[in-house]
């Protein structure tokens, strides 16, 4: 079994509806992310959490929002998708750095959403 | 504030001849670097990384890679490539002082042609 699932992998929906992607990970690891892939930027980092009380924005938080419902489990919210929100979406997760990890990140398969 | 610069978007090569992606970065501070490789319709899965100690440091599927100071590089090579190492590549840069992100390069399409 893949150790940082999302689901659903692919989602089409309509400008305005609310969305929830989810991010669950069997890795044991405290530190959680998502980021958004658009072709020829990379990826950017949307928001990160380095344990259930501590929830950071990252680059790109606007239009978004997040719950870390425990230490597995980090989801993302769209609460009223728009087209420029469209996008490969990735969750991501990391152990506490330490000299023979850096901060490594693993992550998921990602999900593909589309608004339309 | 860090940053990553991959100056190459995409990066046509013949089977079997070597490969070379190109990656810089800024930082004010030390950073650990890493590569990272995307196959199609797949997540990210990191290739290499350089912590500390030596400044050639070995991946998987043949891959490595020189970090240079004095130059800000962070260069990805394979001595020769195969059909399969069509991928994009993305370079990353997480400063040691609190490692708290991971900064990625806008990434390079690496294409292996027959």
């Amino acid at each position: 079994d893949a150790d940082v699932t999302q689901t659903p992998r692919n989602r089409i929906t309509k400008t305005g509806k609310r969305i929830m992607l989810e991010c669950s990970q069997t890795k044991g690891h405290d530190r959680m992310y998502w980021y958004r892939q658009d072709p020829g930027l990379g990826l950017r980092l949307i928001y990160y959490s380095f344990d259930v009380k501590d929830i950071n924005k990252g680059e790109i938080s606007d239009g978004y929002s997040v719950s870390r419902q425990a230490q597995a489990k980090f989801s993302l919210s769209l609460e009223s998708a728009i087209p420029n929100q469209t996008a490969l979406y990735f969750c991501a997760t990391s152990d506490r750095p330490t000299s023979g990890s850096g901060n490594e990140q693993f992550f998921g398969p990602g999900t593909r959403l589309t608004v339309l | 504030a860090q940053s990553v610069t991959q100056l190459d978007s995409q990066v046509p090569v013949f089977e079997e001849a070597p490969v070379e992606l190109r990656c810089n970065y800024s930082s004010s501070v030390s950073v650990y670097l890493f590569w990272y490789v995307q196959y199609p319709n797949q997540g990210l899965q990191l290739l290499l990384k350089y912590l500390s100690g030596s400044t050639l440091v070995k991946g998987i599927n043949g891959f490595e890679a020189e970090f240079n100071k004095s130059q800000t590089s962070f260069h990805l090579r394979k001595p020769s490539v195969h059909i399969s190492d069509t991928a994009e590549y993305f370079c990353a840069v997480s400063d040691l002082s609190s490692a708290r992100q991971l900064t990625f390069g806008s990434g390079t399409q690496l294409t292996v042609l027959p």
